[in-house]
């Protein structure tokens, strides 16, 4: 079974630009989540996406968006980036919300922006 | 809210000694706990969880850990440490309910280097 794959891997953008990262979720995988991981501030939860509707959302600004597609493909996007918005971005899937036991990461998205 | 506190930025140690790796978390009722391993480059790998019974959990490459409820705490332990376990581990909580939108929450990290 494929696991979760996310593209682009590596990014590299410049302020003000905006940016959309893809996440494939495990076959048979309906949830999805995102973390943007830092040095500094680690690992924060941005959004789970379910049967296309975002479930819960992180602390972050209006900036950071998600969707989901009805084959549970899931995009992020980035607007009008700033310098820390440089991060590995994460993708997880699982069988349903709350089904932390069946979570699994992709390899991440890396962006840099300039 | 909860909160996980991995008591150690870095753990080095020797190649076959044993290691703990110390992870504490907010009291709560009742609570999910993971551990997870990065390795450079790529993205987290579970290396065991606990959901409910036994308090002793062993996960995959001769990693084990154990919830003790009194003390909040979530300890990693390998007897006998590789090379190859040099990596960034990261403890996780969850807190189940009905619902079950609760987002898992991580620790900073402990970046363990094993030496030869």
């Amino acid at each position: 079974k494929a696991g979760v794959t996310q593209t682009p891997r590596y990014l590299i953008k410049t302020r003000g630009q905006q940016v959309t990262l893809s996440c494939s979720p495990i076959s048979g995988h309906r949830s999805v989540s995102w973390y943007q991981q830092t040095p500094g501030q680690g690992l924060q939860f941005l959004f789970e996406y379910f049967s296309e509707t975002q479930r819960n959302k992180g602390n972050f600004p209006g900036r950071f968006s998600g969707r989901q597609f009805s084959n549970s493909r899931s995009e992020m996007n980035v607007s009008t980036l700033e310098l820390g918005d440089s991060a590995l971005y994460l993708c997880a899937s699982s069988l349903a919300p709350g089904r932390w036991d069946t979570q699994y990461f992709g390899p991440g998205t890396r962006l840099t922006v300039l | 809210a909860q909160s996980v506190t991995q008591l150690d930025s870095q753990v080095p140690v020797f190649e076959e000694a044993p290691v703990e790796l110390r992870c504490n978390y907010s009291s709560s009722v009742s609570v999910y706990l993971f551990w997870y391993v990065q390795y450079p480059n790529q993205g987290l790998q579970l290396l065991l969880k606990y959901l409910s019974g036994s308090t002793l959990v062993k996960g995959i490459n001769g990693f084990e850990a154990e919830f003790n409820k009194s003390q909040t705490s979530f300890h990693l332990r390998k007897p006998s440490v590789h090379i190859s376990d040099t990596a960034e581990y990261f403890c996780a909580v969850a807190q189940p309910s009905n619902s079950g939108n609760t987002p898992l929450v991580f620790g900073k990290g402990t970046r363990l280097s094993v030496i030869a």
